[in-house]
């Protein structure tokens, strides 16, 4: 069964501008959880989404913003990027909401200029 | 408000030293704990999950163990591979809310030296 995937792995971006994140879910899992890693903050929760619901959401900028397709599979956007939002972006899958045991994907490394 | 703390922050061993890393919770009515072990700009590995106090599983050179307000990641024997940082986390009956379903600490990072 394939795992968590995460697209792309890599990306720099300048300050001002704005970025999309996609993440697709292992086959069956319908809730997906967005985290943002820094060395400083460790992993901080950005938003979970469930049947294309956002069910919770962490203590973000408004610019942090996210949605779910009816085939699980989430993006997450940035809008108007500042420096401190370089991070390692991770998103994990879940059979559903609450549901123990978490799956991570890679991350998409965003470096911000 | 739910709480995870790890310690140490690095640890370092030579091959083949035995070691314990702990992690210390807070959390309104424990569901489940989590160990997850993390390489350098990768997504965390889950490795184990732990239910209730006493409970104990293993996983080749890792073992995991649970109380009512801690739990041990015992490393026997280390080997160089098992280099990373290793990441506590739990869920508890209060999931949810700006915190997410998760709490996770802010990791160990272990150095196993040949």
């Amino acid at each position: 069964k394939a795992g968590v995937t995460q697209t792309p792995r890599y990306l720099i971006k300048t300050r001002g501008q704005q970025v999309t994140l996609s993440c697709s879910p292992i086959s069956g899992h319908r809730s997906v959880s967005w985290y943002q890693q820094t060395p400083g903050q460790g992993l901080q929760f950005l938003f979970e989404y469930f049947s294309e619901t956002q069910r919770n959401k962490g203590n973000f900028p408004g610019r942090f913003s996210g949605r779910q397709f009816s085939n699980s599979r989430s993006e997450m956007n940035v809008s108007t990027l500042e420096l401190g939002d370089s991070a390692l972006y991770l998103c994990a899958s879940s059979l559903v909401p609450r549901q123990e045991t978490q799956y991570f994907g890679p991350g998409t490394r965003l470096l911000v200029l | 408000e739910d709480q995870v703390t790890q310690s140490p922050e690095a640890l370092r061993l030579q091959e083949g030293e035995s070691s314990s890393l702990n992690c210390s919770y807070t959390v309104s009515g424990l569901r489940g704990l989590f160990w997850y072990r993390q390489d350098p700009g990768k997504g965390p590995e889950f490795l184990f999950t732990l239910y209730s106090a006493g409970e104990e599983k293993e996983k080749e050179r890792l073992k995991a163990t649970l109380t009512k307000k801690e739990s041990f990641l015992h490393i026997t024997a280390p080997k160089p591979e098992d280099s990373a940082t290793y990441l506590c986390a739990v869920l508890g009956a209060n999931y949810g809310g700006s915190q997410g379903n998760l709490i996770f600490g802010k990791g160990t990072k272990l150095s196993v030296k040949p």
